[in-house]
Formats: structure tokens, sequence, C-alpha cells
């Protein structure tokens, strides 16, 4: 089984609908991380969370919402999902101990239309 | 901020030693250098990291100069599967700034 799992893996939905990303890691790793990625372009970090009570926003967090319910979970949350939301969702892990390294789930396509 | 800059597109034979590099003039005292490679629809994956000098695994190598303003990930007999984009990251760890990646480099690998 997949260390970071993503669900769902695509998505298509309309504006103006509320939307939630999953992602679960038995990694048991402390930190989580949600990117999105456009295409042709780098990832962006949208908010990161160093513990279960740690959530800090990323570069883009605007238009996103994240709830760490367990170590193992991170949910990104798109309240009212607008056209310019459609990208490439990924989740990633990581500890403490291994400074920069990150692991990256699957990533989930979400479609906005 | 260590904003870093790195070369959009590159081409090489396969069997050929590929060199990256990374520029990042304004790095401080507490970061490292970490490299990640992206291969299409798929999340990045960690290859390598350093905080200066050299440091190796079974997959790169990483050059640091003593001023640490660059660095140069070295890809030795590249294959085909190694075309992938490669992005340098630069931050302190605990930051966000360590989680900002690039536009990274596009390495083509040609046969």
């Amino acid at each position: 089984d997949a260390d970071v799992t993503q669900t769902p893996r695509n998505r298509i939905t309309k504006t103006g609908k509320r939307i939630m990303l999953e992602c679960s890691q038995t990694k048991g790793h402390d930190r989580m991380y949600w990117y999105r990625q456009d295409p042709g372009l780098g990832l962006r970090l949208i908010y990161y969370s160093f513990d279960v009570k740690d959530i800090n926003k990323g570069e883009i967090s605007d238009g996103y919402s994240v709830s760490r319910q367990a170590q193992a979970k991170f949910s990104l949350s798109l309240e009212s999902a607008i056209p310019n939301q459609t990208a490439l969702y990924f989740c990633a892990t990581g500890t403490s101990g291994t400074y920069n390294e990150q692991f990256f789930g699957p990533g989930t396509r979400l479609t906005v239309l | 901020l260590a904003k870093t800059t790195q070369p959009i597109s590159m081409d090489s034979y396969e069997g050929q030693e590929v060199n990256i590099t990374c520029s990042h003039n304004n790095i401080a005292t507490n970061d490292y250098i970490t490299w990640y490679q992206q291969f299409p629809s798929q999340g990045p994956r960690f290859i390598i990291q350093g905080y200066k000098t050299k440091v190796t695994n079974e997959v790169a190598s990483l050059f640091i100069p003593a001023d640490r303003k660059s660095s140069t990930l070295s890809l030795p007999r590249v294959s085909l599967s190694d075309t992938a984009v490669y992005y340098c990251l630069v931050g302190t760890p605990g930051s966000a700034r360590q989680l900002t990646f690039g536009s990274g480099t596009q390495l083509t690998v040609l046969p």
C-alpha cells in the first residue's frame, strides 16, 4: 500500500461548489503539506502543518482551508470552487528529523467548470 | 529570501553526465540545499540534500562551493528514464521557505 494516499484522484466540479480533498499517511510523520501545481509550472505551497495543533498558511492560501484531523490525516477544502483553482493538488509528508525531505502523494487532478 | 535560479531546460544524450546548476545568491547561514525530481503527473521525489562541499548518494552528487551561492546537481550516465523536471530548493529546516519550489529545469535525455 502507498505511504501517502490522496482521495479522490480525479474530480470534476462546478463553480461555487464546496470540495474536500483528503490526504492520509502511514509513514508516521508529524508534518503534512498541501501544494498545487498548474500546467508547466512548479509547485506552490497552500498550507502546511508541523503537528496536529499547528496550521500555517503558505504562499497561496486564499480560497482554501485545511483541517488536521489526526497526525495521519490532512484535508484541504475549497469553500466555493472557481475555475482558476483547476490544478493538480499534491499532499506531502515529512518529519522534523529529515529537514527538507518530503514524501509526496500521487496527486488529485481537480477541474472546476 | 534565498530565491533560486535554474536553467529552464537542458538536453543531453544517454550515457552522458549531466550537471544542473542552481543559483542562490542570498542563501542564509542555516539554509540547506535540496534537489527533487518530478515525472509528469507524479509528485516530486527527493534526490539529494547538502549544506556544503560535496554530497554523493546512489543516484546523484551535489557540489556546493565554499560561498554556497550556487550548487550543482550531477547525474552520472543519464538514461532516457532520467527525463524529468529537477527542482532546487533552499531553506532553513522548519521554515516555509524550505518548501518553496521554483519553476525547475526540464531535462530531456535523447537516445
